[in-house]
């Protein structure tokens, strides 16, 4: 059974850091891209970051550019987003996603999300 | 980057009707778009995926159509189980954007 379990997620003020970690298990991780997606208090979904199967290639949303970074240990079968330089409007359950065994960045598997919270 | 937008943004109905949910993307997407369910406190449900394809176990009461810059999904007979927030997602380039959802709740 596929599955991925965040974790990471706190309270943590303005302008800090936090590093959230996704492990995967059920599937053969180094041959899957990986995403982060959140979610604001009673918002819509935003797609955050993605990163190829070997970890080449990495992609990020305009808000989070420069800021978050994303990786994977494929020995560890485990996703991580390093953030850094948080805001306010980070605020957010942030979640873990992989495709289905078809093509495309598009989310077949979610994780149950992990909550950070920005705030002074 | 491609923006998404979504009608209505949201719509009460009964169990048993017709719901048609319509996505425009700002550019063309070439069909790589994707449907989510998501309810209260629940991580997003994959429905549809390149524009009409069903993901496995899915109900066939949902379909999927579309081309160039307009979709749609379309909830043949409404059940009580399908009350819940229904976003798009685009898939064909980066940034990957969601529309920003249609909330069915019930009349």
């Amino acid at each position: 059974e596929v599955q991925v379990l965040e974790s990471g997620g706190d309270l943590v003020q303005p302008g800090g850091s936090l590093r959230l970690s996704c492990a995967a298990s059920g599937f053969t991780f180094s041959n899957y891209a990986m995403s982060w997606v959140r979610q604001a208090p009673g918002k819509g979904l935003e797609w955050v970051s993605g990163i190829s199967d070997s970890g080449g290639y990495t992609y990020y949303a305009d808000s989070v550019k420069g800021r978050f970074t994303i990786s994977r240990d494929n020995s560890k079968n485990t996703l991580y987003l390093q953030m850094n330089n948080l805001r306010v409007e980070d605020t957010a359950v942030y979640y873990c996603a992989k495709r289905t065994t078809e093509n495309g960045w598009f989310f077949g598997y979610w994780g149950q999300g992990t909550l950070v919270t920005v705030s002074s | 980057d491609i923006q998404m937008t979504q009608s209505p943004s949201s719509l009460s109905a009964s169990v048993g009707d017709r719901v048609t949910i319509t996505c425009r993307a700002s550019q063309g997407i070439y069909n790589s778009l994707a449907w989510y369910q998501q309810k209260p406190g629940k991580a997003p449900n994959l429905l549809v995926y390149g524009t009409s394809r069903l993901e496995s176990g899915v109900p066939s009461r949902f379909s999927g159509s579309g081309s160039g810059t307009h979709y749609t999904l379309t909830i043949s007979s409404l059940q009580p189980e399908d009350f819940a927030t229904y976003y798009c997602q685009q898939y064909y380039s980066t940034p990957f954007t969601f529309g920003p959802g249609t909330k069915v709740d019930i009349k």
